[in-house]
C-alpha cells in the first residue's frame, strides 16, 4: 500500500484568495487523483494528474479553477483559484494501487477548507 | 446517467448485524467497491467484488450479483468503532469510479 501526504489538513480562507494543496506519495505513481467531498455529499472527482502532461478535468472543473502540477511521479498540487464559500469543502489526494485484481484507491487524509 | 443508490443513514446495535446495501447503474461494470470513512477521516478501502458472490473478510463480508446491479456490505457483531460513512463505488467501462453518497451507520449500545 501508500503512504500518501496531504497538506495542508485544513484551513480557513478569504473570499477571492488561493489555496494550495500539496500531494506526497512514498512510491513513484503514473496517476494522481484530486477529489472534491462536500458536506454529506459523494466523492467528486476533480482531476487526474499525470507526470509530463496536463492533467486531464472532469465535467464542471477547469484549470483555471484549479491549476494542476505533476513534477515528478511522486508529488502533485492543487490548487483552488479565487475562493468563494461554494468552494468550503474537503480536497482528498488519491493513488490507485494494483493487487488482488482491483485497482484500489488509496486516499490522503484530506484537505478540509472553509471559505469565509 | 450513471447513478449508485445507498441509504443516507442507518442505526444498530452494539453485537448485532447490519446489511448496507448499494444498487448501481454504470455504462458497463469492472468491479465494485467498498470504502469506510469516519468522521473527518479519509475514506479507506474495505472491499472489491468484481464476481457475483460474497467476498468474506473477519467481520465484513461483501456480496454482488451483477445481473441486479445490487451489492451489499454485511457488518457482524458490531463494535462501536464501526460507527462510521460507508461509501459504494462502481467501476464503469472507461475504469471510471462512480461513488455513492455514502451511508452514515450509526451504533448503539
Amino acid at each position: 500500500s501508500a503512504v500518501i501526504s496531504q497538506k495542508p489538513s485544513r484551513d480557513i480562507c478569504q473570499r477571492g484568495t488561493s489555496l494550495t494543496i500539496q500531494c506526497q506519495v512514498d512510491s513513484q505513481v503514473t496517476m494522481m487523483f484530486w477529489y472534491r467531498q462536500q458536506p454529506g455529499q459523494s466523492l467528486t472527482l476533480i482531476a487526474t494528474a499525470n507526470q509530463g502532461s496536463e492533467a486531464t478535468y472532469e465535467s464542471g472543473f477547469v484549470i483555471d479553477k484549479f491549476p494542476i502540477s505533476r513534477p515528478n511521479l511522486t508529488f502533485s498540487t492543487l490548487t483552488v483559484s479565487n475562493m468563494s464559500p461554494e468552494d468550503s469543502s474537503i480536497y482528498l489526494c488519491s493513488v490507485e494501487i494494483g493487487g488482488s485484481g482491483a485497482n484500489v484507491l488509496t486516499f490522503g487524509a484530506g484537505s478540509r477548507l472553509t471559505v469565509l | 446517467g450513471q447513478n449508485i443508490d445507498q441509504p443516507t443513514e442507518m442505526t444498530a446495535t452494539e453485537g448485532a448485524i447490519v446489511q448496507i446495501n448499494c444498487t448501481y447503474q454504470t455504462s458497463g461494470f469492472n468491479g465494485l467497491f467498498w470504502y469506510q470513512q469516519h468522521a473527518g477521516e479519509a475514506p479507506t478501502f474495505l472491499s472489491y467484488n468484481v464476481l457475483d458472490g460474497l467476498e468474506e473478510k473477519g467481520r465484513f463480508s461483501s456480496f454482488l450479483s451483477r445481473s441486479k446491479g445490487y451489492s451489499y456490505l454485511l457488518l457482524k457483531e458490531l463494535q462501536m468503532k464501526d460507527s462510521a460513512s460507508y461509501l459504494c463505488a462502481a467501476r464503469d467501462s472507461n475504469y471510471q469510479l462512480i461513488w455513492g453518497a455514502g451511508t452514515k451507520l450509526i451504533i448503539k449500545p
